[in-house]
Order: structure tokens, then C-alpha cells, then sequence
């Protein structure tokens, strides 16, 4: 079955903090995660995907097949990246109809 | 605004009774999905169309439904509601058909509750 794990619903930090959002995700074939994220106010929008493997606004996420996770990192977070981050799979191949999975999101809360 | 409209953005009713959610998908994209994101819940995948035909489907009531227009957009049927259908729906869209996938463009929602 396709799963995505958040286990924090929440995760308070201080500005200039390292910031670590955790996922997990259960898929029997190749998977193609994301991270979304949703600012107040705002749409759902596209963070990264780690095909892609890019950094945006000093986020990255590393896809570990071993350990089926995908974490998202920031080494200094700012007020600004107070959101809701969800993370999601879609499978990858033909066949594939392009759906995503969501996890149950975690709402990062930067203090000043 | 050529991103994905969806209308209403509110919408208060009774029990018992049927709406229906419109989605209009961005200029191009030929793929619909439906999601319902309750408390505690997160977002979960109800329906997809791909160019006027259901695609996926996850875990949609069979009391709601779904359908793609030619103009491509797409409506949302909820009926015999229930207090637990209270939620946001969201709809997005993407150009593909998902044989490769694609970034998904999100609406703003709408906030259906049913008292």
C-alpha cells in the first residue's frame, strides 16, 4: 500500500535554528517524492522533488531508499518558513496516473 | 487569474442535502484531481480525470462523484451529507496524463461545512 508518514504535527523552533521535518513513506515500486508547502493565506505550492535534487530557499530533502524516508532540511530556518509542509509520493513509470499521496502535513512554527 | 479557480469558496448547508464544487483547471493542463483535507485527516486523494475520463480513484464515497467536462472542467458531487463531509476539497491540475509525473497546481479550496 502507498503510505506517507509525518509523525509531528507540529515543530516549534527558533530562528536561526537547524530545521529537520520528518517522512516516511511505504511504496513497492519506484516512488517520486515531494515536498509541498502551504503559507498562510496562500495555495498548496510545489517546495522540491528530489528528482529535480535542487535547494530551494535553503531547503533540501534526500531520498533514502534504505531507510524509505525523505526528510527536508534547513541548517538556519527564518520566520518566513512558517508554513504547513506536506510531504507526498507518486510512482514513477508508465502506468503511473500522476496522483499524489499526501502525509498528514506538519505545521513548522519559526520563533524570533 | 489562468490558475486553478474553484467556486464556491464557501458553502454552508444541512445534512441530507447534495452540492456540487466546481473546479476550473489552469489554461492547458488536461488532468483533475480532487482531494478532501478534514481534521486530522490531511489530504486525501478522492478522484482523478484525465481529458474527459476517470483516471485513479482513491477513497471516494459513493455517495460523491465526479465528472470532466469537454471545456475541461470539472465538478464535484456530494450528496445524502453528513456531518463528517465537512471539510476543505481541494482541486488541482496538471498537463500531464500522468504516464510521467508532473508538478500539481493547487486551487484555493472550498470550505464545505454541513451542520
Amino acid at each position: 500500500a502507498q503510505r506517507v508518514t509525518q509523525p509531528e504535527k507540529l515543530l516549534s523552533v527558533f530562528k536561526g535554528a537547524p530545521v529537520e521535518l520528518k517522512c516516511n513513506y511505504s511504496y513497492s515500486g519506484s516512488p517520486e517524492l515531494f515536498w509541498y508547502v502551504q503559507y498562510s493565506r496562500q495555495r498548496l505550492q510545489l517546495l522540491l522533488r528530489h528528482i529535480s535534487r535542487e535547494s530551494i530557499k535553503g531547503f533540501t530533502a534526500d531520498l533514502n531508499k534504505g531507510e524509505t524516508s525523505f526528510h527536508l532540511k534547513k541548517p538556519f530556518a527564518q520566520e518566513e518558513d512558517s508554513a504547513m509542509y506536506y510531504c507526498a509520493l507518486s510512482g514513477l513509470g508508465s502506468g503511473n496516473t500522476g496522483k499524489l499521496i499526501f502525509g498528514q502535513g506538519t505545521t513548522l512554527q519559526v520563533k524570533p | 487569474d489562468s490558475g486553478v479557480t474553484q467556486t464556491p469558496k464557501h458553502l454552508i448547508t444541512a445534512t441530507g442535502q447534495r452540492v456540487t464544487l466546481r473546479c476550473s483547471p489552469r489554461s492547458g493542463d488536461l488532468s483533475v484531481y480532487w482531494y478532501q483535507q478534514s481534521l486530522d485527516q490531511g489530504l486525501q486523494f478522492l478522484i482523478q480525470y484525465y481529458n474527459g475520463e476517470e483516471r485513479a480513484k482513491g477513497n471516494i464515497l459513493e455517495r460523491f462523484s465526479a465528472q470532466q467536462f469537454p471545456d475541461l472542467h470539472s465538478e464535484l458531487n456530494l450528496s445524502s451529507l453528513e456531518l463528517g463531509d465537512s471539510a476543505l476539497y481541494f482541486c488541482a491540475s496538471s498537463v500531464r496524463d500522468g504516464s510521467n509525473t508532473g508538478e500539481l497546481f493547487f486551487g484555493e479550496g472550498s470550505r464545505l461545512t454541513v451542520l
